[in-house]
């Protein structure tokens, strides 16, 4: 079946532009991440959306960062004025939620979003 | 001080080889483990999960030592194929499937 899809694969955009990445996650599945991976670096957490719940918007680095989930599938990740330093891949990924705390629901990845800022 | 630490690596082993990786981590609080695998410009994907009692999966093998707080990764047999970055992964407890992922360790594989 289809994986998790993000659009654009690259983006390069100026210094204080604004920038909007795409995420579709596999179908059925209720949990959606946003992650980021700067060169040579593990990957930084950035948000949790879990079906209607509020979302967990704690590893956002700063309010120039946005996300939305619409109609619990697609979600967007804004981030305005953007910085020299938002240079990195954006991965989304998703899951089936999990059934208890300590349950895990392998988290699937999509193949990124390639920013850079000029 | 990170999360979750690894050698960066690379480690330039010839094919055949036994390769073995390590990963600390620092909350006690933490509940579940994985090894995932990150091909160059490519996701990652999961590798196998780590259990207390030591796990295998082929040429895979993965141990776990609560008490340390040390999780490792041995690859037998090293094939061309192996050769990507390993991540080390940590889901702390409670709440959902959140994860704290090292930076990897990169693996070369030559012939």
């Amino acid at each position: 079946g289809a994986g998790v899809s993000q659009s654009p694969s690259n983006k390069v955009t100026e210094k204080g532009k604004d920038v909007e990445l795409r995420c579709d996650p596999i179908s059925g599945h209720t949990a959606l991440y946003w992650y980021r991976q700067s060169l040579g670096q593990g990957l930084e957490f950035l948000i949790y959306f879990q079906g209607n719940s509020a979302p967990d918007k704690s590893g956002l680095p700063s309010d120039r960062f946005s996300a939305e989930r619409t109609g619990g599938s697609v979600s967007t990740l804004t981030i305005q004025r953007t910085q020299q330093e938002d240079s990195a891949v954006y991965l989304c990924a998703s899951s089936s939620p999990p059934t208890s705390g300590s349950s895990y629901n392998e988290q699937f990845f999509g193949p990124g979003t390639r920013l850079t800022v000029l | 001080r990170k999360e979750v630490e690894q050698d960066p690596g690379p480690f330039n082993v010839p094919e055949g080889a036994t390769v073995a990786f390590n990963c600390t981590y620092s909350n006690s609080a933490s509940q579940s483990f994985f090894w995932y695998r990150q091909d160059c410009r490519k996701e990652p994907k999961l590798l196998m999960s780590v259990y207390s009692s030591g796990n295998e999966d082929g040429r895979f093998t993965a141990q776990l030592n609560r008490a340390s707080q040390y999780i490792s990764l041995l690859i037998r047999d090293s094939k061309l194929s192996d050769s990507a970055t390993y991540l080390c992964v940590v889901k702390v407890s409670g709440g959902y499937n959140k994860l704290i992922f090292g930076a990897g360790t990169r693996l070369a594989v030559h012939p």
